[in-house]
């Protein structure tokens, strides 16, 4: 996970939204992922975008990616509790392999 | 539609020992990826298979070994345990189209503890 960094924590009162970066460094990724892992579980595919696209919404997510530079961010409208989770940026380097960042944990708080 | 799964949930081993772990991938899907996730870190890259055979690997000793079957299933086999290969196992599936990076979706994980 060291060609792709993100902050540790993020704290946000219910309701708000929430924005989460990421920096990658291999700009020949065709797709870049987020995932959602809560605890003691396994990684849930939440948006991807593709690497010609510069935004990307699905419902309460959007996608930002500056491919200049290489900065991707995820915004959660209106945030609630069960979006508490470890977020984890994806690139995607070769053909095969996923190479993740370090995972911000987002704290919703009443 | 079925997922991908793993077995076992959880695994206690000792130094020395072996250990083999499974993953069946989504319906549909024909290639697997094994990861390994350390307490606090990200996802991890180990192998990944298709069409029964190790096509790429990541930084990881030749104690990992992995196996395909013909019917897309998968092993990841871990020999000598170390009490650093105590970690999440995560194995992802995809469908190979011939794109760059099929989306991989992940089973729920295989937590292995070495003592």
């Amino acid at each position: 996970g060291e060609d792709v960094e993100q902050s540790l924590f993020l704290s946000v009162r219910e309701g708000d939204s929430s924005v989460i970066n990421c920096t990658y460094t291999d700009s020949s990724s065709t797709y870049l992922y987020w995932y959602k892992q809560e605890p003691g579980a396994g990684l849930q595919l939440l948006t991807y975008i593709f690497s010609n696209m510069d935004m990307k919404q699905d419902q309460r997510l959007t996608v930002l990616l500056n491919k200049k530079d290489k900065h991707l961010s995820l915004r959660i409208a209106d945030t609630q509790t069960g979006d508490s989770a470890i977020y984890f940026c994806a690139e995607s380097p070769n053909d095969y392999k996923l190479s993740f960042g370090a995972g911000t944990t987002v704290t919703v708080r009443a | 539609d079925a997922g991908v799964t793993q077995s076992p949930t959880h695994l206690i081993k000792t130094r020395g020992q072996q250990v083999t772990l499974r993953c069946s991938p989504k319906s549909g899907h024909d290639t697997v990826s094994w990861y390994q996730q350390a307490l606090g870190q990200g996802p991890q890259f180990i192998f990944q298979y298709y069409e029964e055979e190790e096509r790429q690997r990541g930084n990881f000793p030749d104690r990992f070994s992995g196996h395909q079957f013909p019917n897309y299933s998968s092993e990841l086999n871990v020999n000598a345990l170390l009490l650093g290969d105590s970690a999440l196992y995560l194995c992802a599936s995809s469908l190979e189209q011939g794109l760059s990076t099929d989306t991989q979706y992940f089973g729920p994980g295989t937590r292995l503890t070495v003592l």
